[in-house]
């Protein structure tokens, strides 16, 4: 088993529908990431969490630590937004990241 | 203020052959990292440099190496490239430390 497990594995919508990715991980952590990476391989840093919930336009992050899960949610989505999610998270004391398989997201006009 | 920028952006090589790719930080960042993504998987951490040592490994055998630069960019060094090292390779900036990583645009290895 991953230690970070993402689903759904892919993800089809129409133009303006709410989106929820979702992410759970087995180990303590010191944070977690979502990532978004474009056709051609770029990642982008979308949020970085360790409590609560981030906010950011149409993007909005949250995370239980006690359950160990967090969710990446898309309001109002556009074809723009399609793309692959990729949560990752920083282990206690340790330096690196453990990504997930990543969620890919096709939003139709 | 350039991000973090990796060199060469496509790669072929044969088999056997030893490859080394580059990564420039993001200003003001000492720490790099380098993953390895193949297709369809999510990236996987290969190492990480800060003040030109590696501080800490993945899971990733000895034929993958690195070094740091006194001005912080890094090289990822494959020797005796295998099929299986076919992958997107990327480099991430960060202060030491710090939780907030840069990714560059990555390179894209391809090995025959």
């Amino acid at each position: 088993k991953n230690e970070v497990e993402q689903s759904p594995q892919n993800l089809t919508a129409q133009e303006g529908e709410f989106i929820t990715i979702n992410c759970s991980y087995s180990v303590g952590i010191s944070a977690l990431h979502w990532l978004q990476q474009h056709p051609g391989g770029g990642i982008v840093s979308l949020f970085m969490l360790s409590s609560g919930k981030k906010k950011h336009g149409r993007l909005i992050a949250t995370i239980n630590i006690q359950e160990k899960h967090s969710s990446l949610h898309i309001t109002a989505s556009h074809p723009r937004d399609s793309a692959v999610y990729i949560c990752a998270v920083r282990q206690g004391g340790s330096e690196k990241l453990v990504f997930g398989k990543g969620t890919k997201l096709t939003v139709n006009p | 203020d350039a991000g973090v920028t990796q060199s060469p952006t496509h790669l072929i090589k044969t088999r056997g052959q030893q490859v080394t790719l580059r990564c420039s930080p993001k200003s003001g960042h000492d720490t790099v990292s380098w993953y390895q993504q193949a297709l369809g998987q999510g990236p996987q951490f290969i190492f990480q440099y800060y003040e030109e040592e590696e501080r800490q490994r993945g899971n990733f055998p000895d034929r993958f190496s690195g070094h740091q630069f006194p001005n912080y960019s890094s090289e990822l060094n494959v020797n005796a490239l295998l099929l299986g090292d076919s992958a997107l390779y990327l480099c991430a900036s960060s202060f030491y430390r710090g939780y907030e990583q840069y990714f560059g645009p990555g390179t894209r290895l391809t090995v025959t």
